[in-house]
């Protein structure tokens, strides 16, 4: 399994701009994360999906921030508009099975965000 | 919501040497902790994990502590080596949520050769 993949790996772009980001999930994973990274925040849970339904969005910072799942296997993370605060890493994580703990969540490579 | 702490922010030892990083949490009803190693530029991945019903669990190097009472847990590596050096984060999960975490602040180790 190639594991989650995250698309872009880079983004730059400018102030007032949309940005979408992608994830592709592990195969058969039921649950689906954004997080953020920042050296102020650290490490924040965005939204998480559970059978492509979302569960759990209070850490979505405000309405510019939405996140869809279509489907099993695609994911995407827009902000629009974005504003220089939003400079990030923004990771896509999935796991496998409901209830039980100690199923890891596997994080994707990051999207690095810039907005200017 | 859960608070997670974590202390050191910075770490240094030397090759061999132990170390130890703290987190205490504010949720008496977190029940499962896990613990994140991120190398430079990487993704975050998990290196070792505990239940509240049990208050120690180790992987080779690694150990994790738990105390209920106290509300805190702790990270042990021994033999340090330098692939060691990263950023480890803890987690707490939510009350009876094993999904959603609160991550510390993060602890950057470096084990120098």
């Amino acid at each position: 399994d190639a594991g989650v993949i995250q698309s872009p790996r880079h983004e730059v772009t400018e102030m007032g701009q949309e940005v979408t980001l992608r994830c592709k999930p592990i195969s058969g994973h039921d649950y689906l994360f954004w997080y953020r990274q920042t050296m102020m925040r650290g490490l924040e849970l965005l939204i998480y999906f559970n059978n492509n339904v979302p569960i759990d969005d209070s850490g979505m910072p405000e309405d510019r921030f939405s996140a869809k799942m279509p489907n099993a296997s695609f994911s995407t993370l827009k902000i629009q508009p974005s504003e220089p605060r939003d400079s990030a890493v923004y990771f896509c994580a999935s796991r496998r099975l409901a209830g039980i703990p100690g199923n890891e969540q596997f994080f994707g490579p990051g999207t690095r965000l810039t907005v200017l | 919501g859960e608070n997670v702490e974590q202390h050191p922010s910075t770490l240094s030892v030397q090759e061999g040497d132990s170390a130890v990083i703290k987190c205490t949490y504010s949720d008496s009803a977190s029940n499962y902790f896990p613990w994140y190693k991120q190398e430079l530029g990487k993704r975050p991945q998990l290196i070792i994990d505990i239940r509240s019903n049990v208050g120690e669990k180790k992987d080779q190097r690694i150990a994790v502590t738990l105390n209920k009472t106290a509300k805190h847990f702790s990270l042990h590596i021994t033999e340090t080596q330098p692939e060691d050096s990263a950023v480890y984060f803890c987690a707490a999960s939510e009350k009876y949520n094993f999904n959603k975490f609160y991550f510390g602040s993060g602890t950057k180790l470096n084990v120098k050769p």
